[in-house]
């Protein structure tokens, strides 16, 4: 079993450009969500996803949009990347709809100049 | 709003010798606490999680922690460090069955050989 796998390892943005984050889990899990991690301010979840066909907002999900695309995937998109949105992310998944249980992907490191 | 509240940001031992990091959780009813570490350039892994019953809880890696509802706190501990326990440690809380997964800010805990 992979867990959770994302791509890209790394990006490096120009201000206003789009880009896409992916995530998948092998683990049939049912909730999958988005984090990012910024110095000294812990991880803050973005979106998630609590079953197939369903997504709700977190604590910041301003200037992102995600998709479920099914029960193994569920990606972020950054429709016009701000420097502000430069942060390590992290996709997770877990078995139930609650919080409880995560497991983590190996992050994605981007870079918005 | 819940929060956690971490409050070491850098702790720097010698190998040896004793840790015990802090961590303070704001909200009245019924959690699940998690302590998570991110070694350098790798995701997070679970050292371990209390949900209910013995307050003392025993984790991966000679890592226990303990919950006191009374102080409202869930420190961490390891008796004596290694060099490998170098990483950042994240507490976290799931406030009641439905909640989200509120991290801490992070204590960055350094080595030295």
């Amino acid at each position: 079993n992979a867990g959770v796998t994302q791509t890209p390892k790394f990006q490096v943005l120009k201000t206003g450009q789009s880009m896409t984050l992916q995530c998948a889990q092998d683990m049939n899990h049912n909730s999958m969500y988005w984090y990012r991690q910024d110095p000294g301010m812990g991880l803050r979840l973005i979106y998630y996803s609590a079953s197939e066909g369903t997504t709700d907002k977190g604590e910041v999900p301003n200037g992102y949009n995600v998709s479920r695309l099914n029960k193994r995937e569920f990606s972020l998109r950054l429709e016009s990347a701000a420097p502000s949105q430069t942060s390590v992310y992290f996709c997770a998944s877990s078995t139930s709809g609650g919080f409880l249980w995560q497991f983590f992907g190996p992050g994605t490191r981007l870079t918005v100049l | 709003a819940q929060s956690v509240s971490q409050h070491n940001h850098h702790v720097i031992l010698s190998e040896a010798a004793s840790l015990e990091l802090g961590c303070n959780y704001s909200y009245g009813g019924t959690v699940n606490l998690f302590w998570y570490v991110q070694y350098p350039g790798q995701h997070l892994q679970l050292l371990l999680k209390y949900f209910s019953g013995d307050p003392l809880v025993k984790g991966i890696k000679g890592f226990e922690a303990e919950f006191i509802k009374s102080k409202f706190s869930f420190n961490l501990r390891k008796p004596s460090v290694q060099w490998s326990d170098t990483a950042e440690y994240f507490c976290a809380v799931v406030a009641g069955s439905q909640g989200n997964l509120i991290f801490g800010k992070g204590t960055k805990l350094s080595v030295k050989p």
